[in-house]
């Protein structure tokens, strides 16, 4: 069985400081793909990252960046310098040998201005 | 642009009444999903569908039909037997089962 974790529920942090968001998994597959989406107040789940399991490159992309550790089985995302518009759910998948991916509870993001 | 669409925005439904989510996508995807998502919670899987004609029942299905006639639609159909069915429902779509997942922008479906 698949689980994902996503242990902070919500977190508040005052723009420009550096946050980052948890995400620990558990899968019995040697191949798997994990995500990262973004929840903003509209809605819509916007897709960020995909990783599969070979490649444990961290990635940056602008203010964001990802830390894939396949020792810990963690796939954790920092955002740098906050934005207010980065206020939104943040939800972490796991996606192993099937169709259907499993998201993690999501973690509530606050930017105060 | 390629994408996926979901309408109504907004959808209110007086108790014992169906209500049917329209889901459609231009992507070409054979994959096809919906959930149901309330307030402060996860993703929940209704159903979802591999390929036209056939779909599963996911985590949550009872109370919820869905039909697959075409590659682009995947509509879901909410039933008065659903006891609580107010609530976020996001549909989804894929290509294959190592593909990234992507969404439409939702229904938000209230019961009067």
């Amino acid at each position: 069985a698949q689980k994902v974790t996503q242990a902070q529920t919500e977190i508040s942090v005052v723009e420009k400081e550096d946050v980052t968001l948890d995400c620990v998994y558990e899968t019995r597959d040697t191949t798997y793909y994990l995500f990262w989406y973004k929840q903003p107040p509209s809605g819509e789940l916007v897709f960020l990252i995909r990783r599969n399991s070979f490649d444990e490159q961290n990635e940056i992309s602008g203010r964001y960046s990802w830390n894939f550790q396949k020792s810990t089985s963690s796939f954790n995302f920092t955002i740098t310098a906050s934005q207010v518009v980065d206020s939104a759910v943040y939800f972490c998948a796991l996606k192993g040998g099937s169709y259907i991916p499993t998201f993690g509870r999501g973690t509530s993001l606050i930017v105060h201005p | 642009d390629g994408g996926i669409t979901q309408s109504p925005k907004y959808l209110f439904r007086k108790e014992g009444q169906n209500v049917t989510l329209s889901c459609e996508q231009n992507l070409n995807h054979d994959a096809m999903y919906w959930y149901r998502q309330d307030p402060g919670q996860g993703l929940r899987l209704i159903y979802y569908s591999q390929i036209v004609n056939d779909f599963q029942k996911g985590d949550i299905a009872e109370g919820y039909s869905v039909s697959r006639e075409k590659k682009e639609s995947f509509p879901l159909t909410v039933t008065s037997a659903q006891k609580n069915p107010t609530a976020f429902y996001l549909c989804a779509s894929t290509q294959g089962f190592t593909d990234t997942q992507y969404f439409g922008p939702g229904t938000r479906l209230t019961v009067l």
